[in-house]
């Protein structure tokens, strides 16, 4: 059975970082399209970042670009959000998602994982 | 980015009855040289991720009821539920992937039983 389980959520001081961990199993992470995928308290769902499959580009939303990084780690099985100069905004619950296999391409999302929650509070 | 509007806000069924939630997005997500609309809807229940219910607009998730449907083209683009259960009671999303990311997500409509 396949399964994401995020970890590494928690409480952050504003400017700090934090390393959120992803844990596939059942499946092979290696040309996995993935995502990472965030709601803050009362807000929408808010698509984060993303990394193809067959050629790890990677995508951010603007909200974070230059300071998340996705990455993943094959030997490990596991999908990384190294996210840096934290800012209250960025609290919410991040959910690490899967994309179904369609060449590698970022297109509907169809396994989530349960999420981790990350607070950025002084 | 494209901007993805739901409408109601909200939503009040009878069991039984049928529920539909629409969305409308800022731009055309049919992509011509494959007829195929990038939408898909998601359903949140309480204390769940949420869980994808149609893509491609209308084409259902395997293992979803065939109560849920999807329909649209375009711009605007309805979920459906045709009688309404009470394991329905959810958060349900719209979401586009047409463009490169990032892949927008409507408001969500909150969907109770009346």
């Amino acid at each position: 059975e396949m399964q994401l389980l995020e970890s590494g959520g928690g409480l952050v001081q504003p400017g700090g970082s934090l390393r959120l961990s992803c844990a596939a199993s059942g499946f092979t992470l290696t040309n996995s399209a993935m995502t990472w995928v965030r709601q803050a308290p009362g807000k929408r769902l808010e698509w984060v970042a993303g990394i193809r499959g067959n050629n790890d580009v990677t995508y951010y939303a603007d909200s974070v670009k230059g300071r998340f990084t996705v990455s993943r780690d094959n030997s490990e099985n596991t999908l990384y959000l190294q996210m840096s100069g934290l800012r209250a905004e960025d609290t919410a619950i991040y959910y690490c998602a899967k994309y179904p296999d369609y060449g590698g391409a970022l297109y509907y999302i169809d396994s989530w994982g349960q999420g981790t929650l990350v607070t950025v509070s002084s | 980015d494209i901007v993805m509007t739901q409408s109601p806000d909200s939503l009040a069924v009878s069991l039984g009855e049928r529920a539909t939630i629409n969305c409308k997005s800022s731009q055309s997500v049919l992509y011509s040289s494959n007829n195929r609309n990038y939408l898909a809807w998601y359903q949140r229940k309480p204390g769940q991720p949420p869980k994808v219910l149609i893509y491609w607009a209308s084409t259902r998730e395997s293992g979803v009821p065939d109560r849920f449907s999807g329909s649209g083209s375009g711009t605007d683009f309805t979920l459906t539920i045709s009688s309404l259960q009470p394991e329905d009671v959810a958060v349900y999303y719209c979401q586009q992937y047409y463009t490169n990311p990032p892949h927008t997500f409507g408001q969500g409509t909150k969907l109770e039983i009346k």
